[in-house]
């Protein structure tokens, strides 16, 4: 069936380093794509999003690639600091009223 | 402070018992949610709201019944619940008529059947 998911499930990367996390999506007709990120303790916060007619979108250290070739979606943080460990969810609506499908999640864990 | 708040932060209750959870968001938006989030799993999709009028019932056991009295509030009203059901369960609004916008969420209510 038609699923959301991440390649990785835990990402530890050194504190001032660059972070890629992935997603892939398997529904051809998915036009909008969010990523969110969860800190302990907290729900889920979103981070940026994207539509189908951009390939790329950036915000404040943060960039998402949508390559809708091969249906793959990437976040890409600048600079990882401490506070960025979380874990990083990809979402994707599938259709009215936001019925957003989420993958499991990637942990991203920071080394100072 | 994320727009949405969530009490009680914690809740532990017992199979015969009932209870409820509150969720409140100050951000203007028309469209509640309710998800359920497990270890090792996705976030479960439960119900939807629209304009206070349920548009999404997830295959949702009936022991979970939930309520929408107005575009600001919803409950979670709970009853001889499972000890699978311990999970946290996340409050989401978002604003409809935008088109495509994304979900703002509460912090949660952790809940533990005993």
């Amino acid at each position: 069936g038609e699923s959301v998911g991440l390649h990785l499930p835990t990402l530890s990367v050194q504190e001032g380093d660059n972070s890629i996390i992935n997603c892939a999506y398997s529904n051809s007709a998915s036009d909008y794509f969010i990523w969110y990120k969860q800190e302990s303790g907290k729900g889920p916060q979103f981070i940026i999003d994207i539509r189908s007619n951009m390939d790329k979108r950036q915000g404040q250290r943060v960039t998402v690639l949508l390559n809708k070739t091969v249906k793959h979606l990437s976040l890409q943080i600048a600079a990882t600091q401490p506070g960025d460990s979380a874990v990083y969810f990809c979402a994707e609506p599938l259709g009215g009223y936001q019925k957003v499908t989420f993958g499991t999640g990637t942990k991203l864990q920071v080394i100072p | 402070e994320t727009g949405v708040t969530q009490t009680p932060r914690h809740l532990v209750m017992g199979m015969t018992n009932k209870k409820s959870l509150k969720c409140e968001q100050h951000l203007g938006h028309n469209a509640m949610y309710w998800y359920k989030q497990s270890a090792k799993k996705p976030l479960e999709l439960m119900f939807v709201y629209s304009l206070e009028e349920r548009v999404e019932n997830n295959s949702v056991p009936s022991r979970f019944s939930p309520e929408c009295p107005n575009s600001s509030h919803l409950f979670l009203h709970l009853h001889t619940l499972q000890p699978e059901d311990s999970a946290l369960y996340l409050c989401a609004s978002s604003q409809e008529d935008r088109g495509n916008s994304p979900l703002h969420f509460g912090n949660g209510t952790r809940l533990t059947v005993t």
